[in-house]
């Protein structure tokens, strides 16, 4: 099946420091997806995006389908932002969604 | 519209005992999906339906059934819970032609004694 690795595994920010997680994956896609997962344990759904870039707010991701990897960008990050940030990916070849292991983020006021 | 609801939202089950969670969608969504999450890891597919009456095996299917028998509604169950199935699972979905992605539930946390 296909590998999705996300770096870095944990990343510590001072509030308003910017931020890029990467996600690669080792096959072809049909469908991307950045979730946050919240302290809560909620799964936030913040970006589909099998290729091209989106913005929303402080947040942009960009997935370069042909070269197999995707870049969440976080901008002025705020202590809500912290959390568990997971790529998940659908390989064209099936119907399932596979995760990441995650990027574990922590912003410090 | 409430998307994917996941039903109940904590359980504590004794060692044997049996269960099953209920998942509801009302988005008219083809796919459904059960995920299990240990602490520091990512989820992982247990089961999934393409479509009414259908079921097929995920990553780690073992000691899990499931159900389909309406479309909206995707049943996992465990005939003889163990301490190894205490985790948070979740429910998602998503259409036949994908057009934003997966939703998913707010999970159910399981604790097995």
């Amino acid at each position: 099946g296909i590998q999705v690795e996300q770096s870095p595994p944990d990343l510590i920010l001072q509030e308003g420091a910017n931020s890029t997680l990467r996600c690669n994956f080792s096959d072809s896609v049909n469908n991307l997806q950045w979730f946050h997962q919240n302290p809560w344990g909620q799964l936030i759904n913040l970006f589909y995006i099998p290729s091209g870039t989106k913005q929303n707010g402080r947040l942009s991701a960009t997935t370069v389908a042909t070269e197999r990897y995707s870049l969440l960008y976080i901008s002025s990050s705020q202590t809500t932002d912290s959390g568990v940030y997971f790529c998940a990916v659908e390989e064209t070849s099936g119907s399932r969604l596979t995760f990441g292991e995650g990027t574990q983020l922590t912003v410090n006021p | 519209n409430a998307g994917v609801t996941q039903t109940p939202k904590f359980r504590v089950l004794k060692t044997g005992q049996s269960m099953t969670l209920l998942c509801a969608q009302d988005m008219n969504h083809e796919y459904m999906y059960w995920y299990r999450q240990d602490p520091g890891m990512g989820l992982r597919l247990i089961h999934y339906s393409v479509g009414e009456g259908t079921t097929a095996k995920g990553e780690v299917p073992d000691g899990y059934n499931v159900s389909r028998l309406k479309k909206q509604n995707f049943l996992l169950g465990l005939e003889s819970a163990a301490p190894s199935q205490t985790s948070v699972y979740f429910c998602a979905s998503r259409p036949i032609l994908l057009a934003g992605g997966y939703t998913f539930g707010s999970g159910t946390r399981l604790t097995v004694v």
